[in-house]
């Protein structure tokens, strides 16, 4: 199975602020990458997919970049509805495997 | 617009067997698989399998093989998981969900407790 370790656990920010999540896959995943915004008692909701496509409706603020076994979400200008946990997933070759997860906060 | 609509939380006990439902609006229900996801505090997101809804076929996590059977219905574009031999460690948040390149739609979440 793939595995994916999702970096860091927890982050703290200020309002404004440029904000950088990062996930590793166990093996190259060619870019079958999205990532999700999740809010308390709320269903994920999908941000990125192919490593850096936006989700329709999504603000630009949110971007996806990475390759191979390397991807990482940025939150530019970060408002404070953007505090929330963030997920990423990769679904190379008919497996799905999510990260554990970055509760981001506001300093 | 495409909704996906579970099913109310379950309280189970151990041993049992509960059935959450997932039905699909705003589309032809049989374009598209649907797949179920695992939510708990301690494992995060874990995925069960998907069910094709045209076919019937499925797909299963080796994990959940044995614990997750997937139908669907196509009459009333409903998708259901059962899961069987419940306990504690299946206490968890239930997601049916759409796949678009990612998972573009989910349902609202049925809770299951499995609690004596």
């Amino acid at each position: 199975d793939i595995q994916m370790t999702q970096s860091p656990a927890s982050l703290s920010a200020s309002l404004g602020e440029t904000v950088t999540i990062e996930c590793r896959a166990s093996e190259d995943i060619y870019n079958g990458l999205a990532w999700y915004q999740q809010k308390p008692g709320k269903s994920p909701q999908l941000l990125i997919y192919n490593a850096n496509s936006l989700h329709t409706g999504v603000p630009s603020r949110f971007s996806g970049s990475g390759s191979g076994t390397q991807y990482s979400l940025k939150i530019n200008s970060l408002q404070s509805e953007d505090v929330a946990s963030y997920f990423c997933q990769q679904y190379y070759n008919y497996t799905w495997t999510f990260g554990g997860g970055t509760k981001l906060e506001l300093k | 617009q495409v909704q996906l609509q579970q099913s109310g939380a379950e309280l189970a006990k151990p041993g049992s067997s509960v059935k959450i439902s997932c039905k699909a609006s705003g589309y032809t229900f049989t374009s598209y698989d649907i797949s179920w996801i695992k939510q708990t505090t301690g494992q995060g997101l874990e995925y069960i399998g998907y069910i094709n809804t045209g076919s019937g076929g499925t797909y299963y996590n080796e994990k959940f093989k044995g614990k997750a059977t997937l139908t669907v219905d196509k009459s009333s574009s409903t998708a259901f998981m059962q899961l069987s031999s419940l306990t504690p460690e299946d206490t968890a948040v239930y997601y049916c969900a759409r796949e678009e390149g990612g998972f573009a739609y989910w349902g609202q979440g049925t809770l299951v407790t499995v609690s004596s």
